[in-house]
């Protein structure tokens, strides 16, 4: 099975600063990597997939980046609304395997 | 709108089985799959499975062979998850999700979440 890891596990930012979240594949996924914002109580929401299309609706704020193992979120300038924790998922592989994620404080 | 909606919060006791269903609406039922996703309180995502509701193929996680059955019911749109033999590590947030057909086929909707609490 594959493996994801996430770096950091949580940040400390404020709102306008630039905020960069690290996934890593144990192995190559090509691009079939995706990224969800999840809010307390809350569902997932989808934010990239296939590594950097921007869902529909969400903020151009956010990008994504990488192939192969290691991928990237980004958000340019951090809102209030996007205080939240951030997963990967790989879909390259049956099973699917979402990373550990990222708490944004 | 694509709308997932999940049943109510369980309470079971050890060694119980549990239900979920996800009554899904507003897009064509048999086009796309649907997985399940659990959350264990203050932990991250878990992914158990999925469902073909066209044909009803099934895939489960390794971990949770044996023990989990998901099943669909064409006529009403509906999904379910059954968890059996349950233990206190099964409580937790559990989620459907539907598969989206682009690249990489991320969860574009997803239900409201199912908190099932095991304790004796």
């Amino acid at each position: 099975d594959i493996q994801m890891t996430q770096s950091p596990a949580s940040l400390s930012a404020s709102v306008g600063d630039r905020v960069t979240i690290t996934c890593r594949a144990s192995q190559n996924i090509d691009t079939d990597l995706n990224w969800y914002q999840q809010l307390p109580g809350r569902a997932p929401k989808v934010l990239v997939y296939a590594s950097y299309v921007l869902q529909s609706g969400v903020p151009s704020r956010f990008s994504g980046s990488g192939s192969g193992t290691d991928f990237t979120l980004t958000i340019s300038s951090l809102q209030p609304e996007d205080f939240a924790t951030y997963y990967c998922e790989q879909t390259y592989n049956t099973p699917r395997a979402f990373g550990p994620g990222t708490k944004v404080n | 709108q694509v709308q997932l909606v999940q049943s109510g919060a369980e309470v079971k006791k050890p060694g119980a089985s549990v239900k979920v269903s996800c009554k899904t609406s507003g897009y064509t039922f048999t086009g796309y799959h649907m997985h399940w996703v659990r959350q264990a309180p203050g932990q991250g995502l878990e992914w158990m499975g999925w469902i073909n509701p066209n044909s009803g193929g099934t895939y489960y996680a390794q971990k949770f062979q044996g023990r989990v059955t998901m099943t669909r019911d064409t006529s009403i749109a509906i999904i379910y998850m059954e968890l059996s033999r349950l233990e206190s590590d099964d409580t937790a947030v559990y989620f459907c999700g539907r598969e989206s057909l682009p690249a990489a086929r991320p969860f574009d909707s997803w239900g409201q979440g199912t908190l099932v609490t095991v304790s004796s």
